[in-house]
C-alpha cells in the first residue's frame, strides 16, 4: 500500500464551489506540506503543518485553507473555487530529522470550468 | 528571476547514450541539492542528493559547482525508463523549503 495517499485523484467542479482535497500517510511523518504544480513552474508551497496544532502559510496561500485533523491526516480547502486554481497538487510528508526528503502523494488533477 | 532554472528541454536520446543536464540557482546560501524524478503525471521521487564532491548512483552522476551555482545530473547508457522529467531542488541546510525547478525532460527512444 502507498505510504502517501490522497483522494480524489481527479476532480472537475464549477467556479465558485467549495472542494476538499485529502491527504493521508502511514510513513508516521510529524510534517505534512502541500503544493500545487501548474505547466513550465516549480512545485510551488500551499501550507505546511509541523504537526497537529501547527499550520503556517507557504508561498501562495491565498484561496487556500487547510486542516490537519490528526498526525496522519492533512486537508486542503478551497473555499470558493476559480479557473486559475486548475493544476496538479501534491501532499508531501517529511519527517522530523530529514524535512529536505520528502515523500509525495500520486497527487490530484483539480480542473475548475 | 526565479530560483531554480532549468532547461525544459526535451533531450531526445537513443538507447545507450550519455545525457547531461544543468540546473542553475540563485540563492548562494543553499546548502542541500537534490535530483527528483518525475513521470508523467505522477508524484515526484527522489532520485539522488547532490553533494559538494559530486556523486554517483548507477549510471547517474551528479555534480554541485559552487562557485558558478549550478548543479547537473548525467545519465550514462540511456535507458527507455529513464523517459521523465527531473527535478533540480536546492533548499537550505536540513530545511523544509524546498524550492522546485520546473524540470527537463528526457525523452530515451529505441
Amino acid at each position: 500500500d502507498a505510504d502517501v495517499t490522497q483522494t480524489p485523484r481527479n476532480r472537475i467542479t464549477k467556479t465558485g464551489k467549495r472542494i476538499m482535497l485529502e491527504c493521508s500517510q502511514t510513513k508516521g511523518h510529524d510534517r505534512m506540506y502541500w503544493y500545487r504544480q501548474d505547466p513550465g513552474l516549480g512545485l510551488r508551497l500551499i501550507y505546511y503543518s509541523f504537526d497537529v496544532k501547527d499550520i503556517n502559510k507557504g508561498e501562495i496561500s491565498d484561496g487556500y485553507s487547510v486542516s490537519r485533523q490528526a498526525q496522519a491526516k492533512f486537508s486542503l480547502s478551497l473555499e470558493s473555487a476559480i479557473p486559475n486554481q486548475t493544476a496538479l497538487y501534491f501532499c508531501a510528508t517529511s519527517g522530523q530529522g530529514s524535512p529536505d526528503t520528502q515523500y509525495f502523494g500520486p497527487g490530484t488533477r483539480l480542473t475548475v470550468l | 528571476r526565479k530560483e531554480v532554472e532549468q532547461d525544459p528541454g526535451p533531450f531526445n536520446v537513443p538507447e545507450g547514450a550519455t545525457v547531461a543536464f544543468n540546473c542553475t540557482y540563485s540563492n548562494s546560501a543553499s546548502q542541500s541539492f537534490f535530483w527528483y524524478r518525475q513521470d508523467c503525471r505522477k508524484e515526484p521521487k527522489l532520485l539522488m542528493s547532490v553533494y559538494s564532491s559530486g556523486n554517483e548512483d548507477g549510471r547517474f552522476t551528479a555534480q554541485l559547482n559552487r562557485a558558478s551555482q549550478y548543479i547537473s545530473l548525467l545519465i550514462r547508457d540511456s535507458k527507455l525508463s529513464d523517459s521523465a522529467t527531473y527535478l533540480c531542488v536546492v533548499t537550505p541546510f536540513n530545511d523544509y523549503k524546498l524550492s522546485f525547478g520546473a524540470g527537463t525532460t528526457v525523452t530515451v527512444r529505441a
